[in-house]
């Protein structure tokens, strides 16, 4: 069975500072995608990042980048100089061909001021 | 603005009523889904759809039923079946659903409480 692990289930850092939240996640197939998803206090899910599986390079947006390691099965969120804004519950995500994602636990992430 | 807008925000129901969550989006998306989420938890599958009139059953549909009759609209009864309904629920669309484009986008969800 396909199963995504976040293994801090909660963190807090310094405003400015840079963070990495982590996760593993556990499959058989080679092709796939991988998410990183934001859920603010609204509640909302935002989509923070992609990343496809047959990609060597690591995504980046803007702050936002990821480590991913295939082989290790590690797909770990980077934040540099993190903004209050960035407080959030933070879920990896792991798509199969099928089309069905499947989310880990999450991080609840706070930035302190 | 394109999106999807679910409705309403907080929900009430008494024991042994159905109720209707409805989700619409406007992004023209083939694909949508439903999800639960529970504290501490992550998001569940409850039920999710790649075409109108065509729905699929995901890790935690009892109690829950949709229907697709508009490629637009992707509403979810929770039954008076579920016994534990109270959760956050999420809606969220994708382009196809077929693996061209995987990304899914989500509404801003329904609180649902029970009386």
């Amino acid at each position: 069975a396909q199963t995504v692990t976040q293994s801090q289930p909660e963190m807090s850092v310094q405003e400015a500072e840079t963070v990495t939240l982590s996760c593993t996640y556990d499959t058989s197939e080679s092709n796939y995608y991988l998410f990183w998803y934001k859920q603010p206090p609204s509640r909302q899910m935002i989509l923070v990042i992609r990343q496809e599986a047959y990609k060597q390079q690591n995504a980046t947006e803007n702050r936002f980048s990821v480590n991913f390691q295939k082989a290790a099965k590690s797909f770990s969120l980077k934040i540099s100089d993190s903004q209050l804004g960035d407080t959030a519950m933070y879920f990896c995500a792991f798509m199969n061909r099928d089309d069905k994602i499947i989310f880990g636990k999450g991080t609840r992430l706070h930035i302190l001021p | 603005d394109g999106g999807i807008t679910q409705s309403p925000k907080y929900l009430f129901r008494k024991e042994g009523q159905n109720v209707t969550l409805s989700c619409e989006q406007n992004l023209n998306h083939d694909a949508m889904y439903w999800y639960r989420q529970d504290p501490g938890q992550g998001l569940r599958l409850i039920y999710y759809s790649q075409i109108v009139n065509d729905f699929q059953k995901g890790d935690i549909a009892e109690g829950y039923s949709v229907s697709r009759e508009k490629k637009e609209s992707f509403p979810l009864t929770v039954t008076s079946a579920q016994k534990n309904p109270t959760a956050f629920y999420l809606c969220a669309s994708s382009i196809d659903g077929s693996g061209v484009e995987e990304t899914q986008y989500f509404g801003p969800g329904t609180r649902l409480l029970v009386l």
